[in-house]
This record gives C-alpha cells, sequence and structure tokens, in this order.
C-alpha cells in the first residue's frame, strides 16, 4: 500500500493555459475525492466519484474545471483557460466504501499550482 | 448544512506545555468528527476521530478530543507539546456520505 499518490507535485503555468493533474488513489479504495486549498484556508470539497461515477460537485467546481475516473481507478482534474484565482493546492484523497466513521479518508500530499 | 469554527489561527506554547486547540461544529445530525495535521508542503494526517460511543478519543503521537455535544465542541488536546508538533491542525466534520467540511485550521507553535 503506497497510499495515494498524486502528479506533479508542483506546477506553475501562465495565465489562460491548461494544467491536469492525476490522482492515484490507494489500491481497491473506491471512493475518490478532490479538494481545493488556499494559503491559510482550510480545504473545500470539489467532488467526490464513487468507482467511475461522479456523484457529487461543488459549487466551487465551475465549468472551467472537470474531473474524470474513466475506469474506477486513478483519476484527473483538469483546469482549463487557468486564472490567477485558480492558484492552490489541489488534494486528492480515497477511502473504503461506507461512512466516515469506519472508513479513514486517506490524503494525498497535494499538486501545488501557481498561476502567473 | 454542517459548518467548522477553529478558534485561534495562530496558537503558540513552549515546549513541554499543554496544547489545547479548539473546535466548535455546526451539524443537523450526528456528527462524526476529526483532526487532521499537516506538515509543510504536505497532505493531510488523520489524528484522530469520533464516531460514537467513547467521547473521549485518543489519537497518535499522544493528542486525544473528547466530544461534547451540549457544547458543539470537540477540542484537541496534548499534556506536554513536542518540537515536532509544530504543524497545521485542521478539525473537520463529516455527514454519512463521507463529506468532509473543515475549519480553517490552527497553527501551532511550539518554543524551546
Amino acid at each position: 500500500d503506497t497510499g495515494v499518490s498524486q502528479d506533479p507535485r508542483h506546477k506553475i503555468t501562465k495565465r489562460g493555459q491548461n494544467v491536469t493533474f492525476r490522482c492515484d488513489p490507494i489500491s481497491e479504495h473506491n471512493r475518490l475525492y478532490w479538494y481545493r486549498q488556499t494559503l491559510g484556508q482550510g480545504p473545500e470539497f470539489l467532488t467526490y466519484f464513487q468507482n467511475e461515477a461522479q456523484l457529487e460537485k461543488s459549487r466551487l467546481l465551475s465549468d472551467r474545471f472537470s474531473a474524470e475516473r474513466p475506469k474506477g481507478s486513478f483519476s484527473t482534474l483538469e483546469i482549463q483557460r487557468t486564472e490567477q484565482g485558480d492558484s492552490a493546492m489541489y488534494l486528492c484523497a480515497s477511502s473504503s466504501p461506507g461512512w466516515a466513521g469506519r472508513n479513514t479518508i486517506y490524503f494525498g500530499e497535494g499538486s501545488w499550482l501557481t498561476v502567473v | 448544512a454542517q459548518s467548522v469554527t477553529q478558534l485561534g489561527s495562530h496558537v503558540s506554547v513552549s515546549e513541554g506545555a499543554l496544547v489545547l486547540l479548539r473546535c466548535n461544529y455546526s451539524s443537523s445530525v450526528p456528527p462524526y468528527l476529526f483532526w487532521y495535521v499537516q506538515y509543510p508542503n504536505q497532505g493531510l494526517q488523520l489524528l484522530l476521530k469520533y464516531t460514537t460511543g467513547a467521547t473521549l478519543v485518543k489519537g497518535i503521537n499522544g493528542f486525544e478530543a473528547e466530544f461534547k455535544k451540549s457544547e458543539t465542541s470537540f477540542h484537541l488536546t496534548k499534556p506536554s507539546a513536542h518540537m515536532s508538533d509544530a504543524a497545521e491542525y485542521f478539525c473537520a466534520v463529516s455527514d454519512q456520505n463521507n463529506m468532509l467540511t473543515f475549519g480553517g485550521g490552527t497553527r501551532l507553535m511550539v518554543k524551546p
């Protein structure tokens, strides 16, 4: 068990460019989450998958954001036409099915995005 | 809707002193409560969680937290701070769908 893996760890991009982040969850975890964390703030929920189905999306996830989990394993988060306000750390997490009380949500180390 | 309030964005203690980080929550359903720790440039690590049963929960690294329903609180404590405890601490509440709602975090500084 290697934990939740995220790639790249750091990305600097120019405003207007597209970026994509990848998340590999803990094997056999069927739930996968994306959170965003800005400096000095707690993580904010973006979206959540159970297997390949995207079950919930936050209002924070504008039309420029899209997340996929095509085979129910790894997931990608793409941001199109990046803006400076997108600069943040994007955290991926995974868990087994069931309630949070029983199944711990494990976080990756995050992908830092800086839009210049 | 659920929410979490962490009083004090920065807390400074001396090494060996008591650590107390405050967390109050709001939830329309019986909550699951969590404390996570985040070291610089890293993700979040679970310290402890409350689900049901005993209201005093023990976690890793000597931390513990007590669920007080009447006060809607879940404060984190450690009897004696260590330099390695310096980090950002987040309190979170979850509904039954596993969605975590985090507080704004408290940065713990430990002075030698």
